[in-house]
């Protein structure tokens, strides 16, 4: 079954906005993970946080992870027309943490209006 | 950008014809990954490799096959082709075999369409 689920499926807000993404997963993980997909493109790896860890940064990202609500959120800040694209979680299972035990969910799909 | 490339990008080929989607990395990672993935839906593992002569199936069941003869090569073969195989192909490679927390590089996949 699924351990990712992003929320919302899909998100429009004007350039300049912040843009809040949630994911929500089932079993103990290891580490979560965002990446971003362009339309018909592979994915681009953004922000990795362990299981220990609470908020991490990256640019105008900032990820948080409650391990007790088994919740991550991604909020982009200050958003740009480029930042359109489809973002994904993804889970490490907690028996390996490789990637052969990462799970993506369905995505959030983020429109910037100009 | 990273350094993992997919060719072709678009394959519209006939129902029973074998296809080799061929993926090619040049970072020296030893994990490589093969993902399914349906219009506006999750990535599903199908294959992953730890290195040379190293193979096994993911968690979504596939008809496809492949090998990993060289560190840097990860062909995907389907033997015969079916409308049910149309999807996009993703490879992705990675830096650490079987440790927790790699990143995965992705390359811009194959839209493989069957009529």
């Amino acid at each position: 079954s699924q351990q990712g689920e992003e929320d919302p499926q899909a998100l429009s807000i004007q350039e300049g906005e912040n843009a809040t993404m949630n994911c929500s997963y089932k079993t103990s993980i290891n580490n979560l993970q965002w990446y971003r997909q362009n339309s018909g493109r592979g994915l681009v790896h953004l922000i990795l946080i362990r299981s220990n860890e609470r908020e991490k940064h990256s640019g105008r990202l900032r990820v948080t992870l409650d391990t007790s609500k088994k919740s991550s959120s991604l909020l982009i800040t200050a958003s740009r027309a480029a930042d359109t694209a489809s973002y994904f979680c993804a889970t490490a299972a907690l028996r390996g943490g490789g990637a052969d035990g990462l799970t993506f969910g369905k995505g959030t799909h983020l429109i910037i209006q100009p | 950008e990273a350094d993992i490339y997919q060719t072709p990008r678009y394959l519209v080929i006939g129902t029973g014809k074998k296809i080799t989607l061929e993926c090619s990395q040049t970072m020296g990672h030893d994990k490589m990954y093969w993902y399914q993935q349906d219009p506006g839906m999750e990535l599903h593992l199908i294959h992953y490799s730890y290195g040379v002569n190293s193979t096994e199936k993911g968690d979504l069941s596939s008809e496809s096959t492949v090998s990993r003869i060289r560190t840097e090569h990860f062909p995907l073969t389907l033997e015969s082709a079916r409308p049910s195989h149309t999807s996009q192909y993703l490879c992705a490679s990675s830096e650490y075999p079987g440790s927790g927390g790699e990143k995965l590089f992705f390359g811009s996949g194959t839209q493989l369409s069957v009529l």
